[in-house]
């Protein structure tokens, strides 16, 4: 079937420090999987961070990129150096645009980044 | 602008309960509407789904229903809740044919 698997949380970082979290996806139904991450900052809702609808190309905001790799299907996120105000929930998730257009998400990744 | 209004923000109900959960969306026209959902310690999961005003389509059976009285709004509920509705509601909408889905807030909901 169709799934996401990523980084179990909570994972705990320095500021400063540089971040990967991993996301693999299994897509044996969806012709052409479309690759999101999603981010819920404390007392926020769910908001775009970033998408790449095209195998091989990738997508960045905020300092944070992700590469869209088909051949080892992955999309892990990676930022360089990361600050405290990127605390918050990461959610990989995978785009099917055929019939309900529907979203499937990984577990969500809880990260901290201490001062 | 905020474009999508989700109430109420939270909820504590008791077993048996009816509920009913808002989404309104603004300036938008005829957008697709979503609603998912996440039991605790899971996995954000698509409820519903709605085209068009009057249609909705069930994805995962929760026993639970929605409705779309109106184009620009999305109402979730059941008549008797259960332990297992406990989790967080988000509402979302799309524009057709394109690729982002814009969420709500969302509702965090505690059946005791």
């Amino acid at each position: 079937g169709d799934s996401v698997t990523q980084t179990e949380g909570p994972v705990t970082v320095s500021e400063s420090e540089s971040l990967i979290i991993n996301c693999t996806y299994s897509a044996t139904s969806i012709a052409y999987p479309n690759l999101f991450w999603y981010v819920r900052y404390p007392g926020e809702g769910l908001q775009l961070l970033l998408k790449v609808i095209t195998a091989g190309q990738k997508g960045s905001s905020r300092g944070f990129e992700a590469t869209y790799n088909k051949e080892t299907t992955s999309f892990h996120l990676q930022k360089a150096s990361v600050q405290e105000s990127d605390s918050a929930v990461y959610y990989c998730a995978l785009g099917d645009r055929s019939g309900s257009w529907q979203l499937i998400f990984g577990s969500g990744t809880q990260l901290t980044v201490m001062p | 602008a905020q474009t999508i209004h989700q109430w109420p923000v939270a909820e504590i109900k008791a077993v048996g309960s009816p509920l009913s959960l808002g989404c309104t969306i603004k300036g938008k026209s005829s957008p697709n509407l979503y609603w998912y959902w996440q039991a605790t310690g899971g996995t954000l999961q698509q409820l519903f789904y709605s085209i068009t005003v009057g249609q909705v389509e069930s994805v995962v059976q929760l026993n639970l229903s929605a409705s779309r009285p109106k184009d620009d709004q999305f109402i979730l509920s059941t008549e008797k809740l259960l332990l297992s509705h406990s989790g967080f509601y988000l509402c979302a909408w799309r524009r057709p044919g394109g690729s982002d889905y814009t969420f709500g807030s969302g509702t965090r909901l505690l059946v005791i």
